[in-house]
């Protein structure tokens, strides 16, 4: 069964730092591009990043570009977001997701449970 | 806001056909693009419905089903139960300048 477990959400001010991270199993993880996905109530749902299987692609939405890392360790199962200079619009829910393959990447076909990051004073 | 288009709600009764309407544009629907669906309760994360337009995932119940025509895109669901009350998601590929994988803003189903 594939399960992403997602976890590392919490409080952080805004201007800090925090490192998300999606454990995965029930597949073999190198074989799969994942991604990160937010959600929020005003926006809704909002792609982030997206990484290779291999890690030698990564893409970014231009509203975390330059902010946010995406990483994974494929010996660890293990998928990361590393989220710095944190705005207050930064506040979501975080869930990582697995590509779709359908000829290329269409879309995401099995989700983390999501973890919250709200960006405060 | 969103990239791709959706309305905030629909309601029908149990046993009714509902359709959900999803528009886009010539950059990520209309470029003939994969649209998928998802469904999501509250406080749980989205599942696959729909991929490739008109796919069904295994275990998806054959009363959902997908369209797409144009710059647009449909989900269908043929005699609503109290069950599919929850909350529905297009998701397109875009091509241009919004981002790689875009979504509508959602529709909350009310039965």
């Amino acid at each position: 069964e594939v399960q992403l477990v997602d976890s590392g959400g919490g409080l952080v001010q805004p201007g800090g730092s925090l490192r998300l991270s999606c454990a995965a199993s029930g597949f073999t993880f190198d074989r799969h591009a994942m991604s990160w996905v937010r959600q929020t109530p005003g926006k809704g749902l909002e792609w982030l990043a997206y990484i290779s299987g291999t890690s030698l692609e990564t893409f970014y939405a231009d509203s975390v570009k330059g902010r946010f890392t995406i990483s994974r360790d494929n010996a660890k199962n293990s998928l990361y977001l590393q989220m710095d200079s944190l705005r207050d619009e930064d506040t979501a829910v975080y869930y990582c997701a697995r590509g779709f393959w359908s000829g290329y990447y269409t879309g995401f076909d099995y989700w983390g449970q999501g973890t919250l990051v709200t960006v405060s004073s | 806001q969103s990239v791709l288009t959706q309305p905030p709600s629909v309601s029908g009764a149990p046993g009714q056909r509902v359709t959900i309407s999803c528009t886009g544009s010539s950059s990520n629907i209309g470029a003939g693009h994969d649209v998928l669906w998802y469904q999501q309760f509250p406080g749980t994360a989205p599942k696959l419905l729909i991929h490739g337009d008109s796919s069904r995932p295994s275990g998806v119940p054959d009363r959902f089903s997908g369209s797409k025509s144009g710059t647009s895109a449909s989900l269908a669901i043929a005699g609503v139960q109290a069950e599919d009350e929850a909350a529905y998601y297009c998701q397109s590929y875009d091509s241009g300048l919004s981002g790689r994988w875009v979504f509508g803003g959602g529709t909350k189903l009310t039965v």
